[in-house]
């Protein structure tokens, strides 16, 4: 049973245009989470995260949306750059696992210049 | 700060051998996590120490495991090697509250031949 899922293994944008990066998770006892880029070879490096008391956190050209009733959020980069071009993971985590995340299988995302 | 370490990075080792991996957390930090990361999948939990305790643990089995220092370095063995093990194994620090965000090292690459 995966808990936190990124339907979209990939995702295609143009330089300057919106990347929406999207994730669903099932387990009501979540409340924060985070997203992480990654290059091959490196681990992955925290980008933004939101705790559940918020719908929405902006940081720079990265905004998290978060919608409880559907659980479900979304990474909104705008304007998107060719560096922007890696695998980005959704995380999770809860009151009762503080130390433990669970990981989406990651979205690789492409900025075409 | 110096960021999370992880000694040593790249690794091949033969089936049936043993190996251990180590990672040093960030200065103050009490928690370190270890994933591993399979091609094409995500990063699956194995397990969280948090002041020299196992706090969290996923769902590998007994031929993984770890131990934390007094210093918070953590180390991390696999025995009895197979070749589905080849994987990059990443360990994450924090300050082991849940809403903390996890700091990861480079990863150490073990290649199971």
């Amino acid at each position: 049973d995966q808990q936190v899922k990124q339907n979209s293994p990939s995702l295609s944008v143009q330089e300057g245009r919106i990347s929406i990066l999207n994730c669903d998770y099932t387990n009501s006892m979540f409340d924060y989470f985070l997203w992480y880029k990654k290059y091959p070879a490196e681990g992955p490096t925290f980008l933004i995260s939101i705790s559940s008391i918020k719908d929405k956190n902006e940081d720079g050209r990265f905004t998290v949306f978060l919608n409880k009733s559907a659980k479900h959020l979304s990474l909104h980069i705008v304007p998107s750059q060719p560096g922007d071009s890696a695998v980005y993971f959704c995380a999770a985590s809860g009151n009762t696992n503080a130390g433990k995340s669970t990981f989406g299988d990651g979205t690789t995302l492409t900025v075409k210049p | 700060k110096a960021g999370v370490t992880q000694t040593p990075r790249y690794l091949i080792k033969t089936r049936g051998q043993q190996v251990t991996l180590s990672c040093s957390p960030i200065s103050g930090h009490r928690s370190v996590s270890w994933y591993q990361q399979t091609p094409g999948q995500g990063l699956q939990f194995l397990f969280e120490y948090f002041s020299e305790t196992q706090r969290n643990k996923g769902n590998f089995p007994g031929r993984f495991s770890g131990r934390q220092f007094s210093n918070s370095r953590s180390e991390m063995n696999v025995s009895t090697l197979e070749l589905g093990d080849s994987a990059l194994y990443l360990c994450a620090s924090s300050s082991g509250t849940n809403t903390d965000t996890q700091y990861f090292g480079p990863g150490t690459r073990l290649t199971v031949l």
